[in-house]
């Protein structure tokens, strides 16, 4: 069974920054892109970015970009969007998800809340 | 980066009647190996998102039937035949032919 285990809730301050592990488990990880997507609280997704575990190599959204920073260790099949200078427009839920564009493979995590606050 | 546009944002629907999305790209989704990657993701309340649709018209694993996919290059629709009640919840396309992929604003599907 394939799953994607996230941790829990983080609150940060403003200025701070966050790293999110996503546990793989059920498949090869680094046969399938990690991508990461935020959805602040009632609105809709935005795509973040991805990963290729296979050679570390990363694409990110112009809008996160020099902000964040995406890895995948594959020691322990864990991919990790870290954040920095966070602020309030930062606070939302961030999923991570393993999405193949051209078959039936699409498998997502709990999501994580990021609440940043002082 | 590519505007997803979806219409209506919010679709009240009767049960057992069929409801339609539509999803406009700003440019083409064909991809250079001739395939369009334009899918549809259904969110319920409080719940991660999940994939129905792939390459337009393709059901993931475990999407009932009732759920379709059509379209080409800028113009795409999902269907539900038959609404049922656990349909109820956000569906949003989402194109991965170029880079970044980008969302839909989403739309609202609830029961009369």
């Amino acid at each position: 069974e394939v799953q994607l285990v996230q941790s829990g809730a983080e609150v940060k301050k403003p200025g701070a920054t966050v790293k999110i592990p996503c546990k793989v488990s059920g498949y090869t990880f680094t046969d399938q892109y990690i991508h990461w997507v935020q959805q602040a609280p009632g609105k809709g997704l935005e795509w973040v970015g991805l990963v290729d575990p296979e050679d570390g190599e990363t694409i990110y959204a112009e809008k996160f970009q020099g902000r964040v920073t995406i890895t995948a260790d594959t020691s322990t099949d864990t991919a990790y969007v870290e954040l920095s200078s966070l602020t309030s427009e930062d606070t939302a839920v961030y999923y991570c998800a393993t999405i193949d564009s051209g078959r039936p493979f699409d498998y997502w995590g709990q999501g994580t809340l990021v609440t940043v606050s002082s | 980066d590519v505007v997803m546009t979806q219409s209506p944002l919010s679709l009240p629907v009767t049960l057992g009647q069929p409801a339609s999305i539509s999803c406009r790209s700003s440019q083409s989704l064909v991809y250079s190996d001739g395939n369009t990657y334009l899918n549809w993701f259904q969110q319920r309340p409080g719940q991660s998102p999940r994939r129905l649709i792939y390459k337009v018209s393709n059901r993931d694993s475990g999407v009932p039937d009732r759920f379709s996919g059509s379209g080409s290059g800028t113009d795409f629709t999902l269907k539900i035949s038959r609404v049922e009640a656990e349909d109820v919840g956000v569906y949003y396309c989402m194109q991965g032919t170029h880079w970044p992929w980008t969302f839909g604003q989403g739309t609202k599907v609830e029961i009369k």
